[in-house]
C-alpha cells in the first residue's frame, strides 16, 4: 500500500537553530499537508498545499515557517528559527484532493525536540 | 466556529464491549466526518467516514452515527478487541478542501 515517507523520524536540535523536515508524499497525490501534534495534544493543522503555492495556512504557521516541493517528489517544512513551543511531531499528508471525500494519507511524523 | 469537539478524552472498556466516542462540531458547512485511528509513534490513519447525507454508516466493527440537526457524529466500536487501544480522533472539513480540524482525541484501552 502506498505510504507517505517522513525524514527524519527524530531532530533535536537548540533553539534558534533552522529545521528543515522532509516528506515524500504518495505519488499520485496532489495536494499536500503539514500538521503538528503537541504531546498530549490533538492534531494541529499548519498548512495546505497544491500546484506548488499555499491554498491555506493557519495561525500558527507565521513566518518563521516555510515549505516547498523543490524537486517534485519532496515535500518539506522548514522552521527558520526554533523556539522551544515548536517541539511537537510534525506529520506530513497528502490526498488526491478535490471535491467529496477528501481522504488524507498521513505520514508516521518526525518528532521535534527543541532545547 | 471552526472547532471540533470530543468526548471523553479516555475511555476504558473491557473485551467484547461497546466503546462509544462523541463528536460535535458548529460549523454547518462542514460536510466530510473522517475518523482516524492513531497507534503509538504512528500517523493518524483514516478509519471510517461519512458525510452528512446518510445518518449512519458501517464497516465491519465500527460504526458511525450522525446527527445533522444536533451538529454530532459518534463512533461505535462493536465487539471491542485488545487491538483497538489505540487514540481516536474525529474531524471535520468542508467540500472546498482538504483542511481536517480535529478532535482532541479518546485514549481508548481496551482490556482483555
Amino acid at each position: 500500500e502506498p505510504e507517505v515517507t517522513q525524514t527524519p523520524s527524530h531532530q533535536v536540535t537548540q533553539m534558534g537553530q533552522e529545521v528543515i523536515l522532509r516528506c515524500v508524499p504518495i505519488s499520485n497525490h496532489l495536494y499536500f499537508y503539514w500538521y503538528r501534534q503537541i504531546l498530549g495534544q490533538k492534531v494541529e493543522f499548519l498548512v495546505s498545499f497544491y500546484n506548488n503555492e499555499i491554498s491555506e495556512k493557519s495561525e500558527i504557521f507565521d513566518d518563521q515557517f516555510s515549505v516547498e516541493r523543490p524537486d517534485g517528489s519532496n515535500f518539506t517544512l522548514k522552521i527558520r528559527s526554533t523556539k522551544l513551543e515548536d517541539s511537537a511531531m510534525y506529520f506530513c499528508a497528502s490526498s488526491t484532493g478535490g471535491f467529496g471525500a477528501n481522504v488524507l494519507t498521513f505520514g508516521a511524523g518526525s518528532r521535534l525536540t527543541v532545547l | 466556529q471552526q472547532q471540533v469537539k470530543q468526548s471523553p478524552q479516555s475511555l476504558i472498556v473491557q473485551k467484547g464491549g461497546i466503546s462509544i466516542i462523541n463528536c460535535a462540531y458548529e460549523n454547518t458547512a462542514f460536510d466530510y466526518f473522517p475518523w482516524y485511528q492513531q497507534f503509538p509513534g504512528k500517523g493518524p490513519a483514516l478509519l471510517i467516514a461519512i458525510r452528512p447525507d446518510v445518518s449512519e454508516k458501517k464497516e465491519g466493527r465500527f460504526t458511525i452515527s450522525f446527527n445533522k440537526s444536533a451538529k454530532q457524529f459518534s463512533l461505535h466500536i462493536m465487539d471491542s478487541q485488545p487491538g483497538d487501544s489505540a487514540t481516536y480522533f474525529c474531524a471535520a472539513s468542508n467540500n472546498q478542501g482538504g483542511k481536517l480540524i480535529f478532535g482532541q482525541g479518546t485514549e481508548l484501552s481496551v482490556k482483555p
